[in-house]
């Protein structure tokens, strides 16, 4: 079953502002991964996180290895129109290599 | 060029047909995998396969079966095709198993 809790499910926001969604989960993942969903488009990898607390970014996005292995969250700043798409927070499990779990995907509309 | 590419980008056919689609990546990655996106974008993981290994999702019906002609291919072929199974399909591929996984841009299938 699905082990990965994504929030929030969709988020509309104005142009220009922050966005933050997050990932949780119950079980352990040894590797964090966000991707980026465009319509009629495969996902993207955004940015991959691999140690617990690592904070990484790329350019107006940054992403952070939870502390306790357990959650990630990933922010978007200054928000703009081609931000819209689907992101997917995927985890790999602690101890088994070819288990990539994906959460449900957070739905962002930017509105001009 | 296109690291990991599908055909056809889009399946329009009848219950009861049998159909296949197509995977080549050209990454040189050693694992490929098929997942299925369904209306609500919730990612399933259907197959993972290695020259070594073939996992399957014991939730997919026999019905489904992927083929390996060589590291580079890894076909999707679906025999009887339901109502159900309408949604889009995606091919990825990693290094290794539970590596960051680098999708096609997917296949839709419409089953009338």
């Amino acid at each position: 079953g699905q082990q990965l809790n994504q929030s929030p499910q969709s988020m509309f926001i104005q142009e220009g502002e922050d966005v933050s969604m997050n990932c949780t989960s119950s079980s352990i993942f040894n590797t964090w991964l966000w991707y980026k969903q465009d319509p009629g488009e495969g996902p993207v990898l955004l940015i991959a996180l691999y140690k617990a607390g690592e904070l990484t970014s790329n350019g107006r996005l940054t992403a952070q290895f939870g502390i306790t292995r357990k959650d990630s969250f990933l922010n978007i700043s200054a928000s703009i129109p081609s931000d819209v798409g689907i992101y997917f927070c995927a985890g790999q499990l602690l101890g088994n290599n070819n288990d990539m779990r994906f959460g449900a995907g957070t739905r962002l509309t930017v509105k001009p | 060029d296109t690291a990991v590419s599908q055909t056809p980008k889009y399946l329009v056919t009848q219950m009861g047909n049998d159909k296949s689609i197509k995977c080549e990546q050209n990454l040189g990655h050693d694992t490929m995998y098929w997942y299925k996106q369904d209306s609500k974008k919730f990612l399933k993981i259907m197959f993972s396969y290695n020259n070594k290994e073939l996992i399957i999702n014991e939730t997919v019906p026999n019905r489904f079966s992927p083929k390996s002609p060589d590291k580079a291919h890894l076909n999707l072929h679906i025999n009887s095709l339901e109502l159900g199974d309408s949604a889009v399909y995606f091919c990825a591929s990693s290094l290794q198993g539970g590596g960051i996984q680098y999708f096609g841009a997917g296949t839709r299938l419409s089953v009338l």
